[in-house]
């Protein structure tokens, strides 16, 4: 599976958009580019996801740069729920397991 | 709540023995996915099925693993000869594929401690 880089942790204050970058310089044409959080003592939960085009849904948008090498997931205003580790995951068309590596810690202060 | 129940949720036992997890998916869907998180990690995958069959294993699987899913719904785990290297978080997850990408839903996972 391609690989992805994130930041270990990032901080942002309560009612302000967050911004969380991922890199994936190896992704393949058929990788598509997926994100899940968790929560504390929770299983991982879907956020978003994308191929070329930018993504919107009610809890996240999804920006993806147009080389397809980068991507930010965007809360357009954070609470203090959505303070989780957050995972970028390339995940081939005809794949089917979910490849995590160590996320980002978003900490989300009021 | 996302609908996937897993049972128990946490599971203390001594090394040697054998325990067994049982995850029940959101009922339609038909593919059902078994990970192992450690603490700090991000999960890593194990096994899944699509409806009864058995589709892939990592090789995280060793021998002492082993999965099931009679009948394409519920399935279970079982760790035989627990070793205190299989303490870990076990999650399971379901989907309902069609077409080419859809979203895997987690349950709230089965924390083992063996001592």
């Amino acid at each position: 599976d391609a690989k992805t880089t994130q930041p270990n942790s990032m901080e942002s204050n309560e009612e302000e958009p967050v911004h969380l970058p991922c890199n994936h310089s190896t992704i393949s044409g058929t990788d598509y580019i997926h994100w899940y959080r968790q929560l504390p003592s929770q299983g991982p939960e879907y956020v978003i996801h994308g191929l070329t085009s930018n993504v919107n849904n009610r809890m996240a948008s999804l920006a993806i740069a147009e080389d397809r090498k980068s991507s930010t997931l965007i809360l357009h205003r954070a609470t203090l729920r959505d303070a989780a580790v957050y995972y970028c995951i390339l995940k081939e068309t005809s794949g089917s397991r979910l490849t995590f590596g160590e996320g980002t810690q978003l900490t989300v202060n009021p | 709540d996302t609908g996937v129940s897993q049972n128990p949720r946490h599971k203390i036992t001594k090394r040697g023995q054998n325990v067994t997890f049982r995850c029940d998916p959101i009922s339609e869907h038909n593919r059902l996915y078994w990970y192992r998180q450690t603490l700090g990690q991000g999960p890593e995958f194990l096994t899944y099925f699509q409806n009864e069959a058995q589709l892939e294993k990592s090789r995280l699987l060793s021998d002492r693993f082993s999965a099931e899913r009679p009948k394409g719904s519920f399935s279970t785990l079982e760790i035989q000869r627990t070793e205190q290297g299989d303490s870990a978080m076990y999650l399971c997850a379901s989907s309902l594929a069609r077409g080419s990408n859809y979203e895997q839903y987690f349950g709230p996972g089965t924390r083992l401690t063996v001592t």
